[in-house]
Order: C-alpha cells, then sequence, then structure tokens
C-alpha cells in the first residue's frame, strides 16, 4: 500500500459545483496534513493545514478523520480559478520533519 | 517577503554532462528541502538540510547526486554525470521552524525543469 493515496479523478465539474476530494495515508503517526494545489507547470502552493480535526477557510474545508486515517477536502461553489491538481502532502513521523510524502494528486476542471 | 528561488528555470543538457541547480530559501528558514517529479509521478523527497547540515538525505537516488548547503542559506544539488532517467522537474521548499519542522508547511520555489538529451 502507498503511503499516501488520493482519488484518481480527474473531477470534471460545472462551475458553482460542490467537489470533494479524498486521501488516505498509512503512517497512523501522522500529526499534520497539508492539502496543496498545483497548477500546470507550476510549483505547488499551500491551500490549508489540517492539524486537528478540521480546518475551513472560505469556500474550502478540510477534515481529518484519524481512526480511519484519511482527509478529505471539500470546496463549495466551485469557480474557474479552482481548476488544478490538488496534492495531499502527510510529513513523516519523525518530530524533526524530515521529509512530506506527496500523494499522486488529483486533478480537478471545473467548467464554465 | 521573497519566496523561495531556484535556478535556471529550465536546463536541457545531454548525457553525461552536468548540471547543478541552485536554490534560495525564504530569508531566516533553516529548513531547506529537495524534491524531485519525474514525468507521470508523484513529488518525491530527496533530501533535507537544516541550516548547513544534511538531517536526512535517504531519497537521494544514487551519488550522482550532491547537495550542499555551505554556509546554511542558498543550497545547490549537482548532477554528474547526468543520466537519461534524471529528467523531471526539481523543487526547492523551506520552512521555518527548527524544531517540530513536521508541522509546518513548506514554501515551495517554481522549480527547474531538467531535460536530459
Amino acid at each position: 500500500r502507498k503511503e499516501v493515496e488520493q482519488d484518481p479523478g480527474p473531477f470534471n465539474v460545472p462551475e458553482g459545483a460542490t467537489v470533494a476530494f479524498n486521501c488516505t495515508y498509512s503512517n497512523s503517526a501522522s500529526q499534520s496534513f497539508f492539502w496543496y494545489r498545483q497548477d500546470c507547470r507550476k510549483e505547488p502552493k499551500l491551500l490549508m493545514s489540517v492539524y486537528s480535526s478540521g480546518n475551513e477557510d472560505g469556500r474550502f474545508t478540510a477534515q481529518l478523520n484519524r481512526a480511519s486515517q484519511y482527509i478529505s477536502l471539500l470546496i463549495r461553489d466551485s469557480k474557474l480559478s479552482d481548476s488544478a491538481t490538488y496534492l495531499c502532502v502527510v510529513p513523516t513521523q519523525d518530530n524533526y520533519g524530515q521529509n512530506f510524502v506527496f500523494g499522486p494528486g488529483t486533478r480537478l476542471s471545473v467548467l464554465p | 517577503e521573497a519566496g523561495v528561488t531556484q535556478f535556471p528555470s529550465h536546463s536541457v543538457i545531454e548525457k553525461g554532462q552536468t548540471v547543478t541547480l541552485r536554490c534560495d530559501p525564504i530569508s531566516g528558514h533553516d529548513n531547506l528541502y529537495w524534491y524531485r517529479r519525474v514525468m507521470g509521478k508523484e513529488i518525491k523527497f530527496l533530501l533535507h538540510f537544516v541550516k548547513e547540515s544534511k538531517q536526512d538525505e535517504s531519497g537521494m537516488p544514487n551519488n550522482r547526486f550532491l547537495a550542499e548547503r555551505t554556509g546554511g542559506t542558498y543550497s545547490t544539488l549537482k548532477v554528474q554525470p547526468a543520466e537519461l532517467e534524471d529528467s523531471g522537474v526539481y523543487f526547492c521548499a523551506s520552512s521555518q521552524e527548527l524544531l517540530y519542522a513536521g508541522n509546518q508547511p513548506q514554501h515551495f520555489g517554481d522549480g527547474t525543469r531538467l531535460s536530459i538529451l
């Protein structure tokens, strides 16, 4: 089993739709999680950090289920500008955070 | 605040040649990371510096790759000699906190797109 797995996508949704992505992780000791978005040929950019059960920022909500080892990202009222690849990122167990483990990403296309 | 900067943005070299990538982290960030994304694969960790020391280099693919961070500021990643499978996008990232760095988000540079012919 891969360390971080994500919905394969792509997700094609109309503007205004609500869409949710799932991410599962294998390291039960992981304490913090991140969602990054990556536009084509660009660098990953931090979207949200998740340290407890969840986090909300405007149209974006991240939820964490430690028992089932998954994190979800919900996007409400999708905009064309939300089209990107969404990366689920899980730091390794070590407290010094030696590295991030990236999921393969889920591609979202918001259609007019 | 200036972000993480990488140079060059794109490099095209022939197999067997040497290439050096450079990363300037956000000022004051002790943690510096190198990652690589090979076509069609997920982003993979290469190594992690804390200031000038290599904290973890378990992701380095082989001894053709050499990373340095003299003085704890900018870092270089040298590939010598380059092979075809080294093609990909090399990202650098930095984060601020020294302790519990795993809880800190990392800020990424634009990446260097490396093409080996």
